[in-house]
């Protein structure tokens, strides 16, 4: 079946652009994560969706951050006046969360290079 | 603070030459372990979830052990396309997030 798509793949942006970047889940997964992945490191937690709640924004770094999941489904990640400092992998990850099924499955990433 | 650590950052073995990676975590309370296998360029691929200390799973030359302070990756016999980093990351109780190791960069020369 088909996994979790993320689009666009690439994006440069000039520094103080904003950008948008959008996450497919896996049919029926009612969870919705984001994750950023700097070169080298483990990802790390922005946010987390079930159904269209946002119930977990302990990661986004700054308030130029922000996730929404307006039907349940598809996500965006929008970040404002982007900085150096935002150049990562942003992943997105779905999961079914039912019973005791926690496992979380990945998109391919979008690449983010903010010059 | 919930933090996990991976060992070594990086390990290069001959095929055929069996060896493990290391997990160790130092969390509140362990909902349970996971194993990804990430390939560059790529988004991280589901191998393992290890949900209590002694339970072990396996996949093709692959398996994974759980104690309650760490877990082990095993690589038996392992072959060129196996070369990947190996991330591993835990859930913790009350929380939906993942907590990440930086990973192990596996290269498996021919």
């Amino acid at each position: 079946g088909a996994g979790v798509s993320q689009s666009p793949r690439y994006k440069v942006a000039k520094r103080g652009q904003d950008v948008a970047l959008r996450c497919d889940p896996i049919s029926g997964h009612v969870s919705l994560f984001w994750y950023q992945q700097a070169l080298g490191q483990g990802p790390e937690f922005l946010t987390y969706f079930q159904n269209e709640a946002q119930l977990d924004k302990s990661g986004l770094p700054s308030d130029r951050f922000f996730a929404e999941r307006p039907e349940g489904s598809v996500s965006t990640l929008k970040i404002q006046r982007t900085q150096q400092e935002d150049s990562a992998v942003y992943l997105c990850a779905s999961s079914l969360l039912r019973g005791l099924t926690y496992e979380q499955y990945f998109g391919p990433g979008t690449r983010l290079t903010v010059t | 603070e919930d933090q996990v650590t991976q060992s070594p950052e990086a390990l290069r073995l001959q095929e055929g030459e069996s060896s493990s990676l290391n997990c160790s975590y130092t969390v509140s309370g362990l909902r349970g372990l996971f194993w990804y296998r990430q390939d560059p360029g790529k988004g991280p691929e589901f191998l393992f979830t290890l949900y209590s200390a002694g339970e072990e799973k396996e996949k093709e030359r692959l398996k994974a052990t759980l104690t309650k302070k760490e877990s082990f990756l095993h690589i038996t016999a392992p072959k060129p396309e196996d070369s990947a980093t190996y991330l591993c990351a835990v859930l913790i109780q009350g929380a939906q997030k993942l907590v990440f190791g930086q990973g192990t960069r596996l290269t498996i020369n021919p």
